[in-house]
């Protein structure tokens, strides 16, 4: 059974339309961590959640944000995407801060 | 950057010859962890190294660590095509402003030819 599950899978949008990718997690874990990569590149840590404790990257960008309304869900939304914002976006969950982390699929995101 | 450095970025072996790969990082960690990522896919975790452990194994995998030298290598026996994939090693700091942040390498693809 899928654990951390992100929808969609693949997302196109429009250059400068808002659009929220979504993460759902069945394993109750405090902790969730949003990542964005691209192509050939290592995960790069966007925020992370410790309970209801928001943490943002020093040079995430303005355009990105996020929610999580409660355990099991968190949002990703980029406000205006720019053509370099597509990338693979990667949700993942732990047990505990530096515990073993479990990723989604990933949401492919295309800006046109 | 608090990311580490992963060294080879792109190994290419025969299968049953043995895959090592190196992780170096900056600042103090509490452990390190190895991913696998095959191709388009989410990270998997492989095995997770406590600082204030030296060697790790699970099934074919061996996972060293050293800490006065801020390194790991992962190394896989045994290889099998099926092990093609990108493999990235991951730190989660001590402390100060990075704690609770789990902090990816750049990777290196290994592929295993048949």
């Amino acid at each position: 059974d899928a654990m951390v599950i992100q929808n969609p899978r693949y997302q196109v949008t429009q250059f400068g339309k808002p659009v929220t990718l979504s993460c759902s997690q069945t394993l109750n874990h405090n902790v969730m961590y949003w990542y964005q990569q691209k192509s050939s590149q290592a995960p790069k840590l966007l925020f992370h959640y410790y309970d209801k404790d928001f943490n943002n990257e020093a040079d995430t960008p303005d355009n990105f944000q996020s929610r999580r309304p409660n355990t099991s869900f968190c949002f990703l939304d980029i406000r205006s995407p720019g053509l370099g914002d597509a990338a693979m976006y990667l949700c993942a969950t732990s047990r505990a801060q530096g515990a073993e982390a479990f990723f989604g699929q990933g949401t492919r995101l295309t800006v046109v | 950057s608090q990311q580490g450095e992963e060294d080879p970025q792109a190994l290419s072996i025969q299968e049953g010859e043995n895959a090592t790969m190196n992780c170096s990082y900056k600042t103090s960690i509490n452990n390190l962890q190895w991913y696998r990522q095959n191709s388009g896919r989410g990270l998997v975790h492989l095995i997770l190294i406590r600082s204030n452990e030296r060697e790790k194994h699970s099934g074919r995998l061996r996972v060293t660590l050293d800490t006065s030298k801020k390194s790991s290598s992962l190394l896989i026996t045994a290889s099998r095509a099926a092990d093609t994939a990108s493999y990235f090693c991951a730190t989660h700091y001590a402390g100060g402003t990075s704690y609770g942040k789990l902090t990816f390498g750049q990777g290196t693809i290994l592929t295993v030819h048949p």
